[in-house]
């Protein structure tokens, strides 16, 4: 089964600097999807990114962008300018496109990072 | 449409009582998902919906578990003979089509005592 490993419990951030964080993959599988969510305190979870595996170009939604290393089963998420609503849980998530494997049409999630981002 | 809708918000129950969850999904999404998540942890695939099929339930899901989506609209899943170790928050979340992430709820937060 594929597993999703995020290192970084939590991290901190100063209002508008960047920081990146750290997502590792493990599979075996050539179809899949990786996806960053983000979930405030008491919020609901929302999508931020989303990269297709056979897509070599790293996905960008404004101030977030990945660094997606297909050889190292590395997705790092990058945020830009932070701001105070950017402070959150985030999720690193795999989904896997490869009919009749384990994990085919459902997302598997990591640990999650806290982010604290401070005025 | 105004996204995924679940009921209730919260449910406090006491050990050994049934519990039903209802989730509304985006009404043109397809595919509808449960998923558990505790404290300070990431979310875990409980089951999954195409249409009203159930097409994978997890091993977590014990026997006091079970989900429906009649007519491949709302779904409900219900836990019977609760366990404290059911606390936990219950999302649901739907998609339209493969790999293009899912639209979450904003959970039924379940606590047994």
């Amino acid at each position: 089964a594929q597993t999703v490993t995020q290192s970084q419990p939590e991290m901190s951030v100063q209002e508008a600097e960047t920081v990146t964080l750290s997502c590792t993959y493990d599979t075996s599988e050539s179809d899949y999807y990786l996806f960053w969510y983000k979930q405030p305190p008491s919020r609901q979870m929302i999508l931020v990114i989303r990269q297709e595996a056979y897509k070599q170009q790293n996905a960008t939604e404004n101030r977030f962008s990945v660094n997606f290393q297909k050889a190292a089963k590395s997705f790092s998420l990058k945020i830009s300018d932070s701001q105070l609503g950017d402070a959150a849980m985030y999720f690193c998530a795999y989904f896997s496109g490869n009919a009749g494997g384990t994990s085919y049409g459902k997302l598997t999630f990591g640990q999650g990072t806290i982010l604290t981002v401070h005025p | 449409d105004t996204g995924v809708s679940q009921d209730p918000r919260h449910k406090i129950t006491k050990r050994g009582q049934n519990v039903t969850f209802r989730c509304d999904p985006i009404s043109e999404h397809n595919r509808l998902y449960w998923y558990r998540q505790t404290l300070g942890q990431g979310p875990e695939f409980l089951t999954y919906f195409q249409n009203e099929a159930q097409l994978e339930k997890s091993r977590l899901l014990s026997d006091r578990f079970s989900a429906e989506r009649p007519k491949g609209s709302f779904s409900t899943l219900e836990i019977q003979r609760t366990e404290q170790g059911d606390s936990a928050m219950y999302l649901c979340a739907s998609s339209l089509a493969m790999g293009y992430g899912y639209t979450f709820g904003s959970g039924t937060r379940l606590t047994v005592v």
